[in-house]
């Protein structure tokens, strides 16, 4: 069973535009969420992370938002450009049950139209 | 700078073989890990090592074995390697207690 779900396989943005990612979990032990970004023959490479207890977290272009009573988080990204394109990973941590790895969405892939 | 590494980039073998995947991590965490992506895309946990002790072990087949002669090293034992092992392997590291894990670039295992 996925604790961690990514619904969306792909999603296709002008440039410019909004992105959103989505992503719903299962598991409300969860105390932190975390967003990677991976490029193809590349490992995942951290992006943006937000602690169980807030609902918003901004860096730069990048903010993530959580609805914990949905069990729903979001990754927006404004503006789109067309090196965002990449595969979004949704991951989560279970620190009191797992004792800190990740549990892992199975991804979104962004394609950023010029 | 390399933060974390693995070695080999691609690995091709046949079925039966033993081989093993090497991760080095030069940021000074105390935690590693070991993820399996597979055919599905999924990421999933095989292993982590915190201070050379193993605190966890999912439903792994127990022909592997990870193997930490430092904090800085997690190595990934493979025997008898079959068919259905052939995946992108991930290292991964961390300080206890921080949520963010950083990645290596990967380790494509294929097993003819």
């Amino acid at each position: 069973d996925q604790q961690v779900k990514q619904n969306s396989p792909s999603l296709s943005v002008q440039e410019g535009r909004i992105s959103i990612l989505n992503c719903d979990y299962t598991n409300s032990m969860f105390d932190y969420f975390l967003w990677y970004k991976k490029y193809p023959a590349e490992g995942p490479t951290f992006l943006i992370s937000i602690s169980s207890i807030k609902d918003k977290n901004e860096d730069g272009r990048f903010t993530v938002f959580l609805n914990k009573s949905a069990k729903h988080l979001s990754l927006h990204i404004v503006p789109s450009q067309p090196g965002d394109s990449a595969v979004y990973f949704c991951a989560a941590r279970d620190y009191g049950g797992s004792q800190g790895n990740l549990i892992f969405g199975k991804g979104t892939k962004l394609s950023v139209k010029p | 700078d390399t933060a974390v590494s693995q070695t080999p980039k691609y690995l091709v073998t046949q079925m039966g073989n033993d081989k093993s995947i090497k991760c080095e991590q030069n940021l000074g965490h105390d935690t590693m890990y070991w993820y399996k992506q597979d055919s599905k895309k999924f990421l999933k946990i095989m292993f982590s090592y915190n201070n050379k002790e193993l605190i966890i072990n999912e439903t792994v087949p127990n022909r592997f074995s990870p193997k930490s002669p430092d904090k800085a090293h997690l190595n990934l034992h493979i025997n008898s390697l079959e068919l259905g092992d052939s995946a992108v392997y991930f290292c991964a590291s961390t300080r206890t207690g921080r949520e963010t894990q950083y990645f290596g670039p990967g380790t494509r295992l294929l097993v003819l």
